[in-house]
């Protein structure tokens, strides 16, 4: 079966600009969750969604938001972006969300911000 | 979440066992071990989980202490496709994806 995809793969933007990106789950999953990668603070996660609901959340600005719809299909939302927000975006679907299940990853979005 | 320690990298020949270590002393009862792995610009993989009996599948073994204070991920066959960074993560028996990477182990499988 077809795994998680995320669009576009590569973008570039403007700092002040905002972005949306994609992440379809792989099919029958309902939990979504995001990570941003840096080579300096390495993988963090962001945010995850289960059934439509923001169910846990990370340590990240207001800036950061994101959405899933009915589908289970999910956006995440950078607002005012600012050149540290250059990072390879990855999106994570699982079953059930419940541990211990494994998530899995998407090939990611590298967002480059100049 | 119990916080790991990894060694930040290890070198194995190919067609070697390579055995990672992994240090959760903190570790509690609900705790589960999960290993990820990450190949470079790629999203990471999921190898294996445990809780407390040693786990074996397709891609590799995971034994775990008897007091659950550290655990050992092999691999038992390198190959230089395996040349990844090692994530040990653990966290508990709820619901929800956020899981917690640290630095992680870069594995150099060498020819």
């Amino acid at each position: 079966k077809a795994g998680v995809t995320q669009t576009p793969r590569y973008l570039i933007k403007t700092r002040g600009q905002q972005v949306t990106l994609s992440c379809s789950p792989i099919s029958g999953h309902r939990s979504v969750s995001w990570y941003q990668q840096t080579p300096g603070q390495g993988l963090q996660f962001l945010f995850e969604y289960f059934s439509e609901t923001q169910r846990n959340k990370g340590n990240f600005p207001g800036r950061f938001s994101g959405r899933q719809f009915s589908n289970s299909r999910s956006e995440m939302n950078v607002s005012t972006l600012e050149l540290g927000d250059s990072a390879l975006y990855l999106c994570a679907s699982s079953l059930y969300g419940g541990s211990p299940t494994e998530a899995f990853f998407g090939q990611g979005t590298r967002l480059t911000v100049v | 979440d119990a916080k790991t320690t990894q060694p930040p990298s290890m070198d194995c020949a190919e067609g070697r066992a390579a055995n990672l270590p992994c240090n959760h002393s903190t570790i509690s009862g609900n705790e589960y071990v999960y290993w990820y792995r990450q190949i470079h610009s790629q999203g990471p993989q999921y190898i294996i989980h445990g809780l407390k009996n040693n786990e074996t599948n397709e891609m590799a073994s995971l034994i775990i202490t008897e007091d659950r204070k550290s655990s050992t991920l092999i691999l038992p066959h390198a190959t230089l496709r395996d040349t990844a960074v090692y994530y040990c993560i653990v966290r508990p028996d709820n619901y929800g994806q956020n899981f917690v990477f640290g630095p992680g182990t870069r594995l150099s499988v060498l020819p």
